[in-house]
């Protein structure tokens, strides 16, 4: 079974440049997760997506990034204009999680590095 | 708010030495589901176990076993006869409730385990 697909693995800006990163979750996968790494730190959720809808956007940079998953399949994350503290390593994950089931696994891609200059 | 501490930021053993990760995590929910993750230098964050806060029987697989203890807030984690492939950062995680349909993952900041031969 194939993984959680992300594209591109690098990425070098200037700042007040925009980007844009691309996911395909698991196949099958209802939901479908955003997450932000900083160098040296945890994982931070930025959007979590149920097939087409948004579940949580509470901790999304809403003035500089916006991230769309239209058909409910794969999803695009954008940042306009980047900022130097954007700098990190942007993850997709996927689970299989249905409304009103328990928690369930998430299973993650090998994230976008994002380099600010 | 949910919080997991990952009190040891590095840890270095020389290969065959047994190492425990440790990991204490706060939440209000009276059910949560912990987790922990795997990330090697690749970058891609790899599941390795979840637990629900009902089954608070330890698990064992191959050199890998887990500890939680509901009383003191832990899920430690344990690698026995450490292997240099062992090497990598790992995260441990806490599941919280958004609210019906969906769910959150908090992060520790992560330990690095470096295995030396």
């Amino acid at each position: 079974e194939a993984g959680v697909a992300q594209s591109p693995r690098y990425k070098i800006i200037e700042k007040r440049q925009s980007v844009a990163f691309w996911c395909n979750p698991i196949s099958g996968h209802a939901t479908l997760y955003w997450y932000q790494q900083i160098l040296g730190q945890g994982p931070k959720l930025l959007i979590q997506f149920q097939n087409n809808g948004v579940v949580d956007d509470s901790q999304l940079p809403k003035d500089r990034f916006s991230a769309e998953r239209l058909k409910g399949v794969d999803s695009t994350l954008k940042i306009q204009p980047a900022k130097l503290e954007d700098s990190a390593v942007y993850l997709c994950a996927s689970s299989l999680r249905l409304r009103g089931a328990d928690t369930d696994t998430q299973y993650f891609g090998p994230g976008t590095r994002l380099t600010v200059l | 708010a949910q919080k997991v501490t990952q009190a040891q930021t590095e840890i270095s053993v020389v290969e065959k030495e047994d190492v425990t990760l440790d990991c204490v995590y706060e939440t209000r929910d009276t059910t949560y589901y912990l987790f922990w993750y795997k990330q090697p230098p690749s970058g891609e964050l790899v599941f390795l176990i979840r637990r629900n806060s009902f089954d608070e029987q330890n698990e064992i697989s191959g050199r890998y076993s887990w500890n939680f203890q509901k009383s003191t807030s832990s899920f430690n984690f344990t690698i026995t006869a450490s292997q240099v492939v062992d090497s990598a950062v790992y995260f441990c995680a806490l599941s919280e409730a958004i609210d019906a349909s969906g769910s959150r993952l908090t992060f520790g900041e992560g330990t690095q385990l470096t295995v030396n031969p």
